[in-house]
């Protein structure tokens, strides 16, 4: 039984194209995250939801749109894609906000050609 | 926010045990250790939580001293499969926190 899922794994694209990727988990959390890894392993927090609220923003650009349909749902559309986009992109749960544990999803990788 | 900084990357030897430090020097009293382990094309998953003193379960011990300005993960018996991202996160159960993976320390365990 998969906690954290993620579709598609792999997304290959041109530049310009608009792009979703899904998340749901079936842990019952109330928060879900997104996440961008760059070519440097460098992890960095994009989004997160609580109750289908946003709580966090970070300085994401415009075309990036979090859209949250229920607690189980976070959905990741990225509008008119550049190549900087090209990353793998995890989304994550936990029970709760803060430091509560998080579970990541197997992570999509995103290629802007 | 707690800013943490630890090891770029470490090598070690299957067999040895391997000790990762992390230095956060302004940590607030309310927030707590958390550490994460990334394998490649995966995304990570927690490994070890902890506050003060000493922390283990059955992957790791988390040593955190009495001033709490650093921790060190402490891998036992390291095996190629231990070959990873660890990261270290410093923080409160609270709704201001922000998750702070930045880019880990990247462990190889050579045969």
């Amino acid at each position: 039984d998969t906690a954290v899922s993620q579709t598609p794994k792999y997304l290959v694209t041109q530049m310009g194209n608009d792009k979703s990727i899904k998340c749901e988990q079936n842990l019952g959390h109330d928060t879900m995250y997104w996440y961008k890894q760059d070519s440097k392993k460098f992890l960095k927090i994009m989004f997160s939801y609580n109750n289908k609220e946003l709580i966090i923003n970070e300085t994401v650009p415009n075309r990036f749109s979090p859209k949250s349909p229920d607690k189980a749902h976070l959905n990741l559309h990225i509008n008119s894609l550049e190549l900087g986009d090209s990353a793998v992109y995890f989304c994550a749960s936990s029970q709760r906000e803060g430091m509560d544990t998080q579970y990541f999803g197997p992570g999509t990788r995103l290629t802007v050609l | 926010l707690a800013k943490t900084t630890q090891p770029i990357s470490m090598d070690s030897y299957e067999g040895q045990e391997v000790n990762i430090t992390c230095s956060h020097n302004n940590i607030a009293t309310n927030d707590y250790i958390t550490w994460y382990q990334q394998f490649p094309s995966q995304g990570p998953r927690f490994i070890i939580q902890g506050y003060k003193t000493k922390v283990t379960n059955e992957v790791a011990s988390l040593f955190i001293p009495a001033d709490r300005k650093s921790s060190t993960l402490s891998l036992p018996r390291v095996s190629l499969s231990d070959t990873a991202v660890y990261y270290c996160l410093v923080g409160e159960g609270g709704g201001s926190y922000i998750p702070t993976f930045g880019r880990g320390t990247s462990l190889i365990v050579h045969p």
